[in-house]
């Protein structure tokens, strides 16, 4: 069985980078899609992008001046840059699998999610 | 972007009794490329539903999606009392996946 794991600093202050690492267990990274999707407290999820595990990514326009995101398929590890973070970046963010391609992709295994909040 | 919006915010029922949520779209979605969560408090979300009405693998069968185009229905038949939770929708035809805002299933 497939598990995602979230991990990084549960606190950012405002204009610094916020970094999160999501280890893959029970299987690989290779072969996949893996996106990123957050929520903002009483929010709606928000896609923030996927990357393929070659490395090629697709990102929200509303983030995609502020996001990258990279793969280690060495270490079964994805990760999430987001620059220059504002309070309205305070949120869950979960990592996924894009694990079932049906027209499009969708994920079908996702990470416990970590919380983030950005503050001084 | 595509806009889903979902109804009842919160949906109060029985164990046993008849579920229906709704899911609309602010255009088409191609494909009926359209999935159901559930998600638990402090649990990672579960795919129930893809392709609009393909029950995942493990999803069961008191589980139903249908709908076409902009309005989408999760069904479920017979509310166990695992099933009180929050379900969200997913649209993936277009590059920039959406979600819908979730509506809560709680006990009567």
């Amino acid at each position: 069985q497939v598990q995602l794991q979230e991990s990084g600093p549960g606190l950012v202050k405002p204009s610094e980078t916020l970094s999160l690492t999501c280890t893959v267990s029970g299987g690989s990274i290779s072969g996949y899609y893996w996106t990123w999707i957050r929520q903002p407290p009483g929010k709606r999820l928000e896609w923030i992008g996927y990357i393929h595990y070659s490395g090629t990514n697709n990102y929200n326009p509303s983030l995609k001046s502020r996001v990258t995101m990279s793969v280690d398929t060495s270490k079964d590890q994805l990760s999430l840059r987001l620059r220059s973070v504002t309070a309205a970046d305070t949120a869950v963010y979960y990592c996924a699998r894009l694990g079932i391609c049906s027209g499009g992709c969708l994920a079908d295994h996702w990470g416990q999610g970590i919380l983030v909040t950005v503050s001084s | 972007e595509i806009v889903l919006t979902q109804s009842p915010g919160t949906l109060s029922l029985s164990p046993g009794e008849r579920a229906t949520l709704s899911c609309r779209a602010s255009q088409s979605v191609s494909s009926a490329n359209l999935a159901w969560y559930q998600q638990k408090p402090g649990q990672a979300p579960r795919l129930l539903i893809f392709g609009a009405s393909s029950r995942a693998t493990g999803t069961p069968d008191r589980f139903s999606g249908s709908g076409s185009g902009t309005d989408f229905t999760l069904t479920i038949s017979r509310l166990e009392p695992e099933d009180f939770a929050v379900y969200f929708c997913l649209q993936y035809s277009t590059s920039t996946r959406t979600f819908g805002q979730g509506t809560k299933l709680e006990i009567k």
